[in-house]
């Protein structure tokens, strides 16, 4: 079981360009979220997906946009980057809403230059 | 929006010592408050968590305690090991699970 799986690991862009994040989960669940962790700042909630075909703003929504795919895959995009983005991005997934556990992928860490 | 505060930032205590880390939140309306265990290079994993019925959890050596009047909550490692080494979480949740801004918790042979 791979659990939650984000591509890429690591990544530089120039600012301006665009990315996107990608996240898959096999444990079949309904709730899928994107955090960024930056120092001194814990996890902040970018986006997150209650359900296939439901996406709400989160903490810190500015300059992102997402996708859920379908139930397994939720992604992220960046459409023109800013240094103010390096970070590192945590997908994550639960069984439904919050009131549960979290399954975190192992990061993407992206810097901008 | 539910806000999070967590104490210390850092925490260093030698091996076999307790260790304790402390969390208040502000949303009356939260009741759930997990522990998530980060270890370096890796994603954030649950360790323990609490519902707002409930005062006390325990897991073998860590527990967590809950005053819902004060809206505070804390986290109780006993016993600590170097590989209870990590950054540790908190978090309250009302449906939007809001986290504080972690602990780097050192265990010293």
């Amino acid at each position: 079981n791979a659990g939650v799986t984000q591509t890429p690991k690591f990544q530089v862009l120039k600012t301006g360009q665009s990315m996107t994040l990608q996240c898959a989960q096999d444990m079949n669940h309904n709730s899928m979220y994107w955090y960024r962790q930056d120092p001194g700042m814990g996890l902040r909630l970018i986006y997150y997906s209650a359900s296939e075909g439901t996406t709400d703003k989160g903490e810190v929504p500015n300059g992102y946009n997402v996708s859920r795919l379908n139930k397994r895959e939720f992604s992220l995009r960046l459409e023109s980057a800013a240094p103010s983005q390096t970070s590192v991005y945590f997908c994550a997934s639960s069984l439904d809403s919050y009131t549960g556990e979290l399954f975190f992928g192992e990061g993407s860490r992206l810097t901008v230059l | 929006g539910e806000n999070v505060e967590q104490h210390p930032s850092t925490l260093s205590v030698q091996e076999g010592d307790s260790a304790v880390i402390k969390c208040t939140y502000s949303d009356s309306a939260s009741n759930y408050f997990p522990w998530y265990k980060q270890e370096l290079g890796k994603g954030p994993q649950l360790i323990i968590d609490i519902r707002s019925n409930v005062g006390e959890k325990k897991d073998q050596r860590i527990a967590v305690t809950l005053n819902k009047t004060a809206k505070h909550f804390s986290l109780h490692i006993t016993e600590t090991q170097p590989e209870d080494s990590a950054v540790y979480f908190c978090g309250g949740s009302n449906y939007k699970l809001t986290f504080g801004k972690g602990t780097l918790l050192t265990v010293n042979p």
